[in-house]
């Protein structure tokens, strides 16, 4: 059965450093999203992704995220500067087409900033 | 944000027992809801979903009710089996394509 899949599993990296979150979204998905989960907190949305722009964002999601497809298979985030409170598992999901509602989400990348 | 709340943290079931999971939400302009089951260390993985159109969705086990005038929806799962033991998060989105908005999340203990 197809899956989204995520790299790497874990990240650690130290404050102020840049990171990247790799994910491959399922094959014919052409909706894109990041959410992540604060320890302890609700799953919360970042940004969604269609058409190679972005279709919404939240408030969390400033000028320190970005997200891009470089291909036609990739889908990444990164943050620019990380900082202490950007700690949390970051998940990566998809969705097939409009009027399909359901999306898929990949294991995860817990990042850890020091 | 509170616009989608579950009020039980947790539910413990026998085996073979019904589970079910409360979901309430206010925001009238929701249109679409899903429930998604969590093991740890693992994403979310959708269970079953419902439109605003209809009150009741089945899929095997997974039955979902929705009450729009109450703004609550209910998951039922039938017979409970140990390996549902998990965290339950009901997730209500405006539109298709659009943002996932989360609850808090159910952990269900289903003792043998």
């Amino acid at each position: 059965e197809p899956e989204v899949t995520q790299t790497p599993s874990h990240q650690v990296t130290q404050m102020g450093q840049e990171v990247i979150l790799r994910c491959v979204p399922i094959s014919n998905h052409l909706y894109f999203y990041w959410y992540r989960q604060i320890l302890g907190q609700k799953v919360e949305f970042l940004v969604s992704f269609y058409n190679n722009e972005i279709s919404e964002k939240s408030e969390i999601f400033d000028d320190q995220f970005s997200v891009e497809r470089p291909d036609g298979s990739n889908f990444t985030l990164k943050i620019r500067s990380t900082k202490l409170e950007d700690s949390a598992m970051y998940f990566c999901a998809s969705s097939e087409l409009a009027g399909v509602n359901e999306q898929f989400f990949g294991p995860g990348t817990r990042l850890t900033v020091l | 944000d509170q616009q989608v709340k579950q009020n039980s943290p947790s539910l413990s079931v026998q085996e073979g027992r019904i589970s079910i999971l409360n979901c309430d939400y206010t925001n009238s302009m929701f249109d679409y809801f899903l429930w998604y089951k969590k093991y740890p260390a693992e994403g979310p993985t959708f269970l079953i979903s419902i439109s605003s159109i209809k009150d009741k969705n089945e899929d095997g086990r997974f039955t979902v009710f929705l009450n729009k005038s109450a703004k609550h929806l209910s998951l039922h799962i039938v017979p409970s089996q140990p390996g549902d033991s998990a965290v339950y998060f009901c997730a209500a989105s405006k539109a298709a394509g659009n943002k996932l908005t989360f609850g808090g999340g159910t952990r269900v203990l289903v003792k043998p």
